[in-house]
């Protein structure tokens, strides 16, 4: 069982059409939820950590919010630069490691 | 630009071979990281690193080592090369082990 789920695995927008991405995990001990942006053939890029529940964090335009079970990155009218695969991880127990879920692939048309 | 360098940026080689992935952190990072990034298995932890010590281990195999030397660089051994070792080879560094995690632009190994 994944214990980071992402979706949708895909998302087609057309220019600023607003739209959430979904984080959900199933860990115990969370000690940080995290996301990152992946362009192709790229190391993902650090863009948010949230700690607690009810947390939120913003950056242009996308803001990643942080419930019990799941998180979810929010991204305000897209433009076609924002195409990119989006990462979630988290971080829990005493590792320091990140588990990652599989991530949703972004694509904005003009 | 994260900060972390890695070289080199591809690596083509043949099964059987035995390869050495180069990671530079972030200066004033003490922990680095390793993950491997397959088409099939998204990104996967291999083993961990803090100020020269081993801190963790994940699903990383017999036939790959790491170490982290005094200057904090780090390097990953791969031995016996099969073709299923293809992938992307990432190093990230932070801080210490709690904060966000800095990515590397990675290594593209292919293994013919």
């Amino acid at each position: 069982e994944d214990q980071v789920t992402q979706s949708p695995e895909a998302l087609r927008l057309q220019e600023g059409e607003s739209s959430s991405l979904n984080c959900s995990y199933t860990v115990s001990g969370l000690r940080g939820l995290f996301w990152y942006r992946q362009d192709p053939g790229k190391g993902p890029e650090f863009l948010f950590t949230l700690y607690s529940a009810g947390e939120e964090k913003e950056k242009e335009r996308l803001k990643a919010t942080l419930t019990k079970k799941e998180s979810f990155l929010h991204i305000t009218a897209p433009k076609p630069e924002d195409s990119a695969t989006y990462l979630c991880a988290v971080q829990f127990g005493g590792s320091e490691k990140l588990v990652f879920g599989k991530g949703t692939k972004l694509t904005v048309n003009p | 630009d994260s900060g972390v360098t890695q070289t080199p940026k591809h690596l083509i080689t043949a099964t059987g071979q035995r390869v050495t992935l180069r990671c530079s952190p972030r200066s004033g990072d003490l922990s680095v990281y390793w993950y491997q990034q397959s088409l099939d298995q998204g990104l996967q932890f291999l083993i961990q690193y803090y100020n020269g010590e081993e801190r963790a281990k994940g699903n990383i195999l017999e036939r790959f080592s790491a170490q982290q030397f005094p200057d904090l660089h780090s390097e990953l051994n791969l031995s016996s090369l099969e073709l299923g070792d293809s992938a992307l080879y990432f190093c990230a560094s932070s801080v210490d082990g709690r904060n966000e995690q800095f990515f590397g632009p990675g290594t593209r190994l292919t293994v013919l």
